[in-house]
């Protein structure tokens, strides 16, 4: 089994949807929760940072973290077209981030 | 500004020759890593540095090998010895000790071994 599980889609939605991404871990040390959004042949972009429990909202996107239930979030309200991309979900249990261990990836199509 | 870039975007090897991707940050940050990824797949750590001269294996560093010379450089040779080095490259950096984790991405280097 692997430390980060995460669906890997494709996921299919259209525009002005409201999309929601997952992932499940087993690492009980894990405090530091992030989300990247990745562009086909690009490099990936920090989307959303999260320490510890609870959520986090930057405009349309929304992280919620439940350590409880070893469970992450990323809410994508009024999806656009130009949210299509893979979405990986990161962790961390240091502060350096060192060992950043991340989900395999979901991959995202908003279609207008 | 400030950012990291890898070059080339894309390269392309015959089998059995070493290659070694570039990879520049300016944004001051302490720790540098090299990541690879596959289609469909996740991203996997290569090596990382936290500190000029100084770096550790991460979860597949056979047949690869880097050096941190300069706080701004951080290159990856990709050595005959690498069974399937055909992959996107992924180079990014962080504070090491006050970044909670934050990592920042260059746009990456594509590797073709024929």
């Amino acid at each position: 089994q692997k430390e980060v599980e995460q669906d890997p889609g494709p996921l299919s939605v259209p525009e002005g949807a409201i999309v929601s991404l997952n992932c499940t871990y087993s690492n009980s040390a894990f405090q530091y929760f992030m989300w990247y959004r990745q562009y086909s042949r690009k490099g990936p972009e920090l989307l959303m940072y999260t320490y510890s429990s609870g959520n986090k909202e930057d405009g349309r996107f929304t992280a919620q973290v439940d350590k409880s239930s070893k469970y992450i979030s990323l809410f994508i309200r009024d999806s656009q077209p130009s949210d299509s991309a893979t979405y990986l979900c990161a962790m961390s249990a240091d502060n350096a981030g060192n060992m950043l261990t991340f989900g395999g990836g979901t991959r995202l199509m908003v279609k207008p | 500004d400030g950012g990291i870039t890898q070059s080339p975007k894309y390269l392309f090897r015959k089998e059995g020759q070493n290659v070694t991707l570039s990879c520049e940050q300016n944004l001051n940050h302490d720790a540098m890593y090299w990541y690879r990824q596959d289609p469909g797949q996740g991203l996997r750590l290569i090596y990382y540095s936290q500190i000029v001269n100084d770096f550790q294996k991460g979860d597949i560093a056979e047949g690869y090998s880097v050096s941190r010379e300069k706080k701004e450089s951080f290159p990856l040779t990709v050595t005959s010895a690498q069974k399937n080095p055909t992959a996107f490259y992924l180079c990014a950096s962080s504070m090491a000790l006050r970044g909670g984790g934050k990592q920042y991405f260059g746009p990456g280097t594509r590797l073709t071994v024929t």
